[in-house]
């Protein structure tokens, strides 16, 4: 079935660098939802993204959608200890009727 | 307003008993899905409630596995005859319809713990 592949699937950064994580599929994908959860905790959305090249940005963190739509990222610019934890990229399944979520890549943030 | 809420908020039971988890979506939300979380580990789908539709089991490891939804409310989750590798968090998620494009609601999780 449609699967989004993440990586990595862990990052330990110093705080104040930057992090990335990325998405991809091996199809087109109509929409990609990222989520946060933090340690213990359980996810919460961030944002939807749906059109080929969208860009958006909420405070430190930038999520694109790809040209193709097969692959997308979550960039966070000086990363703070409030960041840590694990981020999910969510696209449709095989079928379209529901969302398959990636792996996740966990990030901690050293002070 | 209220989320989704979820219980037991912890389960410890022994391997061989059947457990019960309960999950209420918000108000409103026609789609309701399970998920299955190991330790450090990512979000495995379990079943997908939509309306009156015919559920989405295709995420159901085995056959001890089932789900139940009353209506557009009230979803139960059973686990027959528990193993240990069933150790993990049970999340519930509800959103607005089933489409793809709404946003999910997660519950804060049933710790399931089989000793």
């Amino acid at each position: 079935g449609q699967q989004v592949m993440q990586i990595p699937q862990y990052q330990h950064v110093q705080e104040g660098e930057d992090f990335t994580t990325y998405c991809n599929s091996s199809t087109t994908l109509s929409n990609i939802q990222w989520y946060k959860q933090r340690p213990g905790g359980h996810p919460v959305f961030l944002i939807q993204l749906v059109k080929s090249g969208e860009v958006k940005k909420q405070k430190r963190l930038t999520f694109q959608f790809g040209e193709a739509k097969k692959n997308s990222s979550l960039h966070i610019t000086a990363t703070q200890t409030t960041d840590v934890g694990t981020y999910f990229c969510a696209g449709p399944g095989e079928y379209g009727n529901k969302l398959v979520f990636g792996a996740g890549t966990i990030l901690r943030v050293k002070s | 307003g209220a989320g989704v809420s979820q219980s037991p908020s912890n389960k410890v039971t022994e391997k061989g008993k059947d457990v019960e988890l309960r999950c209420d979506p918000i108000s409103g939300h026609t789609a309701l899905y399970w998920y299955r979380q190991r330790l450090g580990q990512g979000l495995e789908f379990l079943i997908y409630f939509q309306g009156n539709s015919a559920p989405d089991k295709s995420g159901l490891p085995s056959d001890r596995f089932s789900a139940e939804r009353t209506g557009e409310s009230v979803s139960t989750l059973t686990i027959q005859r528990t193993q240990q590798e069933d150790s993990a968090v049970y999340l519930c998620a509800s959103s607005l319809a089933g489409s793809i494009l709404y946003e999910q609601y997660f519950g804060p999780g049933t710790r399931l713990t089989v000793t």
